[in-house]
């Protein structure tokens, strides 16, 4: 079935610095892919759509200019979070649509903590 | 956007079947219903999708009414790997995904 990768599994960084994560559609391409944030015991909300070769479509409330998305590819997607801070700690999962009646394929999602 | 609401949370014992419903109520004429499973520190997995009527597969059913405003998921005889949170998630031709809050099973021995 479609895989999506997602790298890396957990990263923590000291507060100030930027952190890349990951999207790859390993057997698909992907033109969009998605970008979502789950904070402990919540749900999955929504932070932006990345468009392959041009710019990402944030969701209100989302700091384009803190969450730098990259599209440079069909099958690659990286999120960038610049000068994280604590706040920012979360688990940042990645998402695209392979096509077909199977949904959308999630990666396996990102724990991220800045200390 | 089609909003979703499901129960916060069930407990069900191991090998019983568990039915979780799911209500749709502002549902479009060319959405589709799906059903991911998430266990912890793990993305959502897709579980079953369907239009209407009954939808099975290995997994699971779905059963979706005439009206298309709600939607149930079954489980038959759940075994505590089961444990997870479960969404319901309307499909829309936009390409994009809202979560609602999901259902926490917790299957207990």
């Amino acid at each position: 079935g479609a895989v999506v990768s997602q790298h890396p599994s957990r990263v923590i960084c000291k507060s100030g610095t930027s952190v890349k994560i990951e999207c790859r559609s390993l057997d698909f391409q992907a033109t969009t892919m998605f970008w979502y944030r789950q904070f402990p015991k919540q749900s999955l909300m929504l932070m932006a759509t990345s468009n392959e070769g041009s710019k990402a479509t944030y969701e209100q409330g989302v700091e384009k200019d803190k969450f730098l998305i990259n599209h440079a590819s069909l099958t690659l997607s990286t999120l960038t979070v610049t000068s994280a801070h604590p706040e920012d700690s979360s688990f940042y999962i990645c998402s695209a649509d392979p096509g077909g009646y199977y949904g959308y394929t999630f990666g396996s999602g990102t724990r991220l903590t800045v200390v | 956007l089609a909003k979703t609401t499901q129960p916060i949370s069930m407990d069900s014992y191991e090998g019983q079947e568990v039915n979780i419903t799911c209500s749709h109520n502002n549902i479009a004429t060319n959405d589709y219903i799906t059903w991911y499973q998430q266990f912890p520190s793990q993305g959502p997995r897709f579980i079953i999708q369907g239009y209407k009527t009954k939808v099975t597969n290995e997994v699971a059913s779905l059963f979706i009414p005439a009206d298309r405003k709600s939607s149930t998921l079954s489980l038959p005889r759940v075994s505590l790997s089961d444990t997870a949170v479960y969404y319901c998630l309307v499909e829309t031709g936009a390409n994009n995904l809202f979560f609602g809050t999901g259902t926490r099973l917790t299957v207990i021995p």
